[in-house]
């Protein structure tokens, strides 16, 4: 069974430019999730999506960022304008069941990250 | 505030030499616990959880944790350490009827020579 999958692995931009980071959760997960790590800081949270519906986006920094699942598979997460304090490894994290009582009890599943350097 | 709080951000052990590695939550209310383990060049990987039942959960590897509630604590150990157990550790908290969404602790790095 294929993992989850994150595109790209490394994205270097500079500052006011945009950047579109992609998610390819486990095949049949309906929970998907994007966080982030800062340098130094620990992985926070960014936002929960039950298959194409925005679950909680309590963590989004500001509306320079945008998450989207049409479909219920894929996710992007574009950033835009990219500020210098974007910079950091994007997480994506899938897991089976929905609810959010039952999403608790599931094992997420991690991508490998997409490192953003924003000069 | 810290809401999950690692004690050690860096770690350096000998092999065979015992390892715990500290996590304190502040959360009130049912909560789940979890360590996970991201080896180097690796993705983040489950070490184990807790949901309910036996406050002493065992893990892959040879891990285990205890859930201390009254401490509202979850430390992970290992009696003895390889150096293949070099990588990054953190503790996570989901709460209950929150989706599932992790909170995480600042992460503490092993490093075991051999």
């Amino acid at each position: 069974e294929a993992g989850v999958t994150q595109f790209p692995s490394h994205s270097v931009i500079e500052k006011g430019q945009t950047v579109t980071l992609r998610c390819d959760p486990i095949s049949g997960h309906d929970n998907l999730y994007w966080y982030r790590r800062v340098m130094g800081k620990e992985i926070k949270f960014l936002l929960h999506f039950v298959k194409e519906s925005k679950q909680d986006e309590s963590g989004m920094p500001n509306n320079r960022f945008l998450a989207e699942r049409t479909g219920g598979t894929y996710s992007t997460l574009k950033v835009q304008p990219a500020e210098l304090e974007d910079s950091g490894v994007y997480f994506c994290a899938s897991s089976q069941g929905a609810g959010r009582s039952l999403s608790s009890y599931n094992e997420q599943f991690f991508g490998p990250g997409t490192r953003l350097t924003v000069l | 505030a810290q809401s999950v709080s690692q004690h050690n951000h860096h770690v350096i052990l000998s092999e065979a030499a015992s390892l715990e590695l500290g996590c304190n939550y502040s959360y009130g209310g049912t909560v789940n616990l979890f360590w996970y383990v991201q080896y180097p060049g690796q993705h983040l990987q489950l070490l184990l959880k807790y949901f309910s039942g036996d406050p002493l959960v065992k893990g892959i590897k040879g891990f285990e944790a205890e859930f201390i509630k009254s401490k509202f604590s979850f430390n992970l150990r290992k009696p003895s350490v390889q150096w293949s157990d070099t990588a990054e550790y953190f503790c996570a908290v989901s709460r209950y009827n929150q989706g599932g969404k992790l909170i995480f602790g600042q992460g503490t790095e092993l490093s075991v020579k051999p």
